[in-house]
């Protein structure tokens, strides 16, 4: 039973440039979540998608955009990079929005 | 909106010894409260949860508690194993209808368990 997905694993950008980062949930779950996670800190809540509407969004910039696809996978792009940026970016999947979240491996984002 | 307080964090204790991390929060509507663990390099693992319907929740080794009026919440681990070295993050979420149900998470617990 495969867990989480979430590609690429590493990910090397310039400032300015766009990024796209992909998660496919654990089958059968319908709501996405993610979060990006800077070192030594908790993850921090950017997007929950649930049924391809997005159902929340955490206090992130426009820059930020994501969607969820009838398959329920999901992306997470990010526009205009900031060395800021740089961080783990992790998705949760879930059955439902207020049921248990399960973490992917994350997409390790380095800007410079 | 919702701010989780994690402490302490960091903890090192011999095996064999008990572990206590403690949450605090201050969103009186947060009814779910989470613990995972992140060990180096991988992701987070949820490890135990409660729902504020209940004070405790016990899975072998490791328990959780919840003081609803205090606002806060503790993960106990007892006869700790080396393999319990990692990073633990509590959280909270509000799970009510109409919520986005987004976790909130604190800052974490780097801890060492001394062979």
């Amino acid at each position: 039973d495969a867990g989480v997905t979430q590609s690429p694993t590493h990910l090397i950008k310039t400032r300015g440039q766009q990024v796209t980062l992909r998660c496919s949930p654990i089958s059968g779950h319908k709501s996405v979540s993610w979060y990006q996670q800077v070192l030594g800190q908790g993850p921090q809540f950017i997007f929950q998608y649930y049924e391809k509407e997005e159902r929340g969004r955490g206090n992130f910039p426009d820059r930020f955009s994501a969607r969820q696809f009838p398959n329920y996978s999901s992306e997470l792009n990010v526009n205009a990079l900031l060395l800021g940026d740089s961080a783990l970016y992790l998705c949760a999947s879930s059955w439902q929005p207020r049921e248990t979240q399960y973490f992917g491996p994350g997409t390790r984002l380095l800007v410079l | 909106g919702e701010n989780v307080e994690q402490h302490p964090s960091t903890l090192s204790v011999q095996e064999g010894d008990s572990a206590v991390i403690k949450c605090t929060y201050s969103d009186s509507a947060s009814n779910y409260f989470p613990w995972y663990k992140q060990e180096l390099g991988k992701r987070p693992q949820l490890i135990i949860d409660i729902r504020s319907n209940v004070g405790e929740k016990k899975d072998q080794r490791i328990a959780v508690t919840l003081n609803k009026t205090a606002k806060h919440f503790s993960l106990h681990i007892t006869e700790t194993q080396p393999e319990d070295s990692a990073v633990y993050f509590c959280a909270a979420s509000r799970q009510v209808p109409g919520s986005n149900y987004k976790l909130t998470f604190g800052k974490g617990t780097l801890l060492t368990v001394n062979p």
